[in-house]
């Protein structure tokens, strides 16, 4: 079974819509993260949790929030979902305990917004 | 603002070249750098990750080098096989408590049989 997992793996909505990514990880590690990729782009984060109670804005939080759960699992969700929201997701974990933070990543979630 | 250059964004070559990525970065005071190769469907794999006080780090056919003052790194890869055909991304880690990571936007490799 993958370390990382996210769900769905594709995602097709209409603008307006609430929708909720999923990620799971079985690593026991306790930072994650949330990235998006857009076509010829590189990944861009969203948002990252140290732990549970720790939850930080990245670089382009603007139309998403996050949930930690439990330390495996880490949501996101768009509350109004927009077509340029269109994109490649990813969940990403990493042990802060481990030098050098190396990031783990789940296989992603195509979202299209029509 | 770190920014991080992938030059070129497309590579075909023929089956058992040896090749060069290149990836250049603007801020030199990162923590590391680390290649991933990204499949379709199959997220991101960790490659090679340099820690900025080393020079290279080698995994197989695989052979990264860093040069900080510079602010460059390069992949090579030996003896390519159409296995490697795949997007590899470079991404650096910054200092600081949150060491996120910044992704060029890849170069897209093609091994021709």
């Amino acid at each position: 079974d993958a370390d990382v997992t996210q769900t769905p793996r594709n995602r097709i909505t209409k603008t307006g819509k609430r929708i909720m990514l999923e990620c799971s990880q079985t690593k026991g590690h306790d930072r994650m993260y949330w990235y998006r990729q857009d076509p010829g782009l590189g990944l861009r984060l969203i948002y990252y949790s140290f732990d549970v109670k720790d939850i930080n804005k990245g670089e382009i939080s603007d139309g998403y929030s996050v949930s930690r759960q439990a330390q495996a699992k880490f949501s996101l969700s768009l509350e109004s979902a927009i077509p340029n929201q269109t994109a490649l997701y990813f969940c990403a974990t990493s042990d802060s305990w481990t030098s050098p933070n190396e990031q783990f990543f789940g296989p992603g979630t195509r979202l299209t917004v029509l | 603002k770190q920014e991080v250059t992938q030059i070129p964004a497309a590579l075909s070559v023929p089956e058992g070249e040896n090749l060069v990525l290149n990836c250049s970065f603007t801020d030199s005071a990162i923590y590391n750098l680390q290649w991933f190769r990204q499949d379709p469907g199959k997220g991101l794999t960790s490659l090679l990750l340099i820690q900025s006080s080393q020079r290279e780090q080698t995994s197989g056919r695989l052979n990264a080098s860093l040069d900080k003052s510079s602010g460059r790194s390069t992949l090579y890869i030996a003896a390519s096989q159409p296995g490697d055909s795949a997007t590899y991304l470079c991404a650096v880690r910054q200092f600081g408590s949150a060491r996120q990571l910044t992704f060029g936007s890849g170069t897209q490799l093609t091994v021709l049989p």
